[in-house]
């Protein structure tokens, strides 16, 4: 079964709002990562955050991570077109080693 | 800028076919994995391999195989290709060392078997 799952399955907003996604995970984790991927492409990695920390900010992105509810949200202020695909939450297995577990990924639309 | 390439963007191939997927990084990288991706279920891992002529299993490593003669290319075998493993196929790679989590991928195969 998956490790992370996404929600909602799919968003779509006007240009400008904010965007929140939000990722469950089942087990302990060492860290939590969110990864975008343009449609028909690879993923490419925004923001990693690590158990012992609750928030973090990358431009116009923050990540909140509760360990305790095992969730953590993916905001996008004033999104843009651009910012349309898909973002996938990605969680270490708990166990140390480098295997990542991906969720199915929230599609996001940002009209313009 | 670490680059991760899959030799192809689009393949069409027949039952029963054999079929190599290709990937290559040029960052120097121990680890490298091959996942497939379908709608509705994420990314899943085949196989990963942690160092030359190392590999692993990973979630659903029926029907595949790899292989990993070179430190950068990280190669993907389909024995007999059937219609089940039409998907998107993406290769990714990360540095050894402590902290290093984060993956780079490629731009992804989109496999169609007929």
């Amino acid at each position: 079964s998956q490790q992370g799952e996404e929600d909602p399955q799919a968003l779509s907003i006007q240009e400008g709002e904010n965007a929140t996604m939000n990722c469950s995970y089942k087990t302990s984790i060492n860290n939590l990562q969110w990864y975008r991927q343009n449609s028909g492409r690879g993923l490419v990695h925004l923001i990693l955050i690590r158990s012992n920390e609750r928030e973090k900010h990358s431009g116009r992105l923050r990540v909140t991570l509760d360990t305790s509810k095992k969730s953590s949200s993916l905001l996008i202020t004033a999104s843009r077109a651009a910012d349309t695909a898909s973002y996938f939450c990605a969680t270490d297995a708990g166990t140390g080693g480098f295997k990542t577990i991906f969720g199915a990924g929230t599609r996001l639309f940002v009209k313009a | 800028d670490v680059k991760v390439t899959q030799s192809s963007r689009y393949l069409v191939k027949r039952t029963g076919e054999k079929v190599f997927l290709e990937c290559v990084q040029d960052m120097d990288h121990e680890n490298m994995f091959w996942y497939r991706q379908d709608p509705g279920l994420g990314l899943r891992l085949i196989y990963f391999s942690y160092d030359v002529k190392m590999k692993e299993k990973g979630d659903i490593p029926e029907g595949y195989s790899v292989s990993r003669e070179k430190k950068e290319r990280f190669s993907l075998i389909l024995e007999s290709a059937s219609t089940n493993q039409t998907s998107m196929y993406l290769c990714a790679s990360i540095p050894r060392g402590e902290g290093q989590e984060t993956q780079y991928f490629g731009p992804g195969t989109r496999l169609l078997v007929l």
